[in-house]
């Protein structure tokens, strides 16, 4: 099946601090990718889509210039969480959609950051 | 938008028995239902998926069944194990949107 994989898994940074995270399809390409945030024991909460070579769609209530994403290739996107503070302290997962020609194009999930704001 | 529902949030089951996870969606152009497998601080797996023109489909010991009727899918897990243990997401792709709708996830705790 299809790969995606993320880095870092797992990042602590002090306060104020800007944090990046890699999201990338390994073996498949994906003009579309995601970026969830999941709190301990919720489900996963829908940030951003990305697409490749334009502007990232953000769903309702998520900052823009917090949470800036670059999708530059078919391969990568990048979330940068920018002077972050403890309250975005979150389980940040990335997926990308195989374009399988039909409607509901799978999504494959990255395996996630742990990100944790001092 | 799309409204996934999911129940019960949690599922305590015996070795050996059969688990059962309930979904509604609201949306009824919604044509692709997958499940996800979610292991504590690890990545949502993809179990079983079904699209709107089929009404069941099944893989050894899972199979997920959809009533586009009713608006309602399930997931089926027979003969379960202690490795079945884990939070089971369900989900719907509204067709035209671009975005999975996700329910809040399902708890199942097999026991030995």
């Amino acid at each position: 099946g299809a790969v995606v994989s993320q880095h870092p898994s797992r990042v602590i940074c002090k306060s104020g601090t800007s944090v990046k995270i890699e999201c990338r399809s390994l073996d498949f390409q994906a003009t579309t990718m995601f970026w969830y945030r999941q709190f301990p024991k919720q489900s996963l909460m829908l940030m951003a889509t990305s697409n490749e070579g334009s502007k990232a769609t953000y769903e309702q209530g998520v900052e823009k210039d917090k949470f800036l994403i670059n999708h530059a290739s078919l391969t990568l996107s990048t979330l940068t969480v920018t002077s972050a503070h403890p309250e975005d302290s979150s389980f940040y997962i990335c997926s990308a959609r195989e374009l399988a020609g039909g409607p509901g194009d799978t999504q494959y999930f990255g395996p996630g950051t742990r990100l944790t704001v001092l | 938008g799309e409204n996934v529902e999911q129940h019960p949030s949690t599922l305590s089951v015996q070795e050996g028995d059969s688990a059962v996870i309930k979904c509604t969606y609201s949306d009824s152009a919604s044509n692709y239902f997958p499940w996800y497998k979610q292991e504590l601080g690890k990545r949502p797996q993809l179990i079983i998926d079904i699209r709107s023109n089929v009404g069941e489909k099944k893989d050894q010991r899972i199979a997920v069944t959809l009533n586009k009727t009713a608006k309602h899918f399930s997931l089926h897990i027979t003969e379960t194990q202690p490795e079945d243990s884990a939070v089971y997401f369900c989900a719907a792709f509204p067709g035209d949107d671009y975005k999975l709708s996700f329910g809040a996830g399902t708890t199942v705790t097999v026991r030995a």
